[in-house]
């Protein structure tokens, strides 16, 4: 079946920029998005990208895609405390079922 | 508008045991999921549905069952309790926004002794 993976953790200082990085299997995935789950609490969405684009841009957030590679990333500029939780990749395929394929998560660290 | 809710917020079964999951949800969403969360592996699909009436299998549906009797509800239930089943649940709700985005419950914490 269809895959997308992610790196586990990541820690930056307050004030540097982060990237968080997936790649993903899926050849006829259209949308492409970026969940953030805060301790003890549902995910929620951040940003997502079609796939005819290659950025997108939205306040701190940038979102890349390389369909050639199937691979994404997402650079949050000027890293705050608050943005320390869990980031979660996910994929929509083609198809009418809706289902989205989650990557692992990577945990974002925020140091002061 | 309370979005998407669950309940119970937690709960601690014996093996062997039953229980239902409920998940509601008051934005007249036809698409509803139930995941499991796990540590180092990500959200995985349980069930889904794709409207009142309707249910199907995700990537890991051994062990539970599932109904959606009403619109806005989607029961999750597991018959006989085991240990592999604790977990964190969460339930995510889609509407019509052309970019598919799913709503997500506060999630329901299982452990299964």
């Amino acid at each position: 079946g269809e895959d997308v993976e992610q790196s586990l953790f990541l820690s930056v200082r307050e004030g540097d920029s982060s990237v968080i990085n997936c790649t993903y299997t899926d050849s006829s995935s259209t949308y492409l998005y970026w969940y953030k789950q805060e301790p003890g609490a549902g995910l929620q969405l951040l940003t997502y990208i079609f796939s005819n684009m290659d950025m997108k841009q939205d306040q701190r957030l940038t979102v890349l895609l390389n369909k050639k590679d199937k691979h994404l990333s997402l650079r949050i500029a000027d890293t705050q405390t608050g943005d320390s939780a869990i980031y979660f990749c996910a994929d929509r395929g083609g198809g009418a079922t809706n289902k989205l394929i989650f990557g692992t998560g990577t945990l974002l660290a925020v140091q002061p | 508008n309370a979005g998407v809710t669950q309940t119970p917020k937690f709960r601690v079964l014996k093996t062997g045991q039953s229980m239902t999951l409920l998940c509601a949800q008051d934005m007249n969403h036809e698409y509803m999921y139930w995941y499991r969360q796990d540590p180092g592996m990500g959200l995985r699909l349980i069930h889904y549905s794709v409207g009142e009436g309707t249910t199907a299998k995700g990537e890991v549906p051994d062990g539970y069952n599932v109904s959606r009797l009403k619109k806005q509800n989607f029961l999750l239930g597991l018959e006989s309790a085991a240990p592999s089943q604790t977990s964190v649940y969460f339930c995510a709700s889609m509407g019509q926004a052309y970019y598919y985005e799913q709503y997500f419950g506060p999630g329901t914490r299982l452990t299964v002794t």
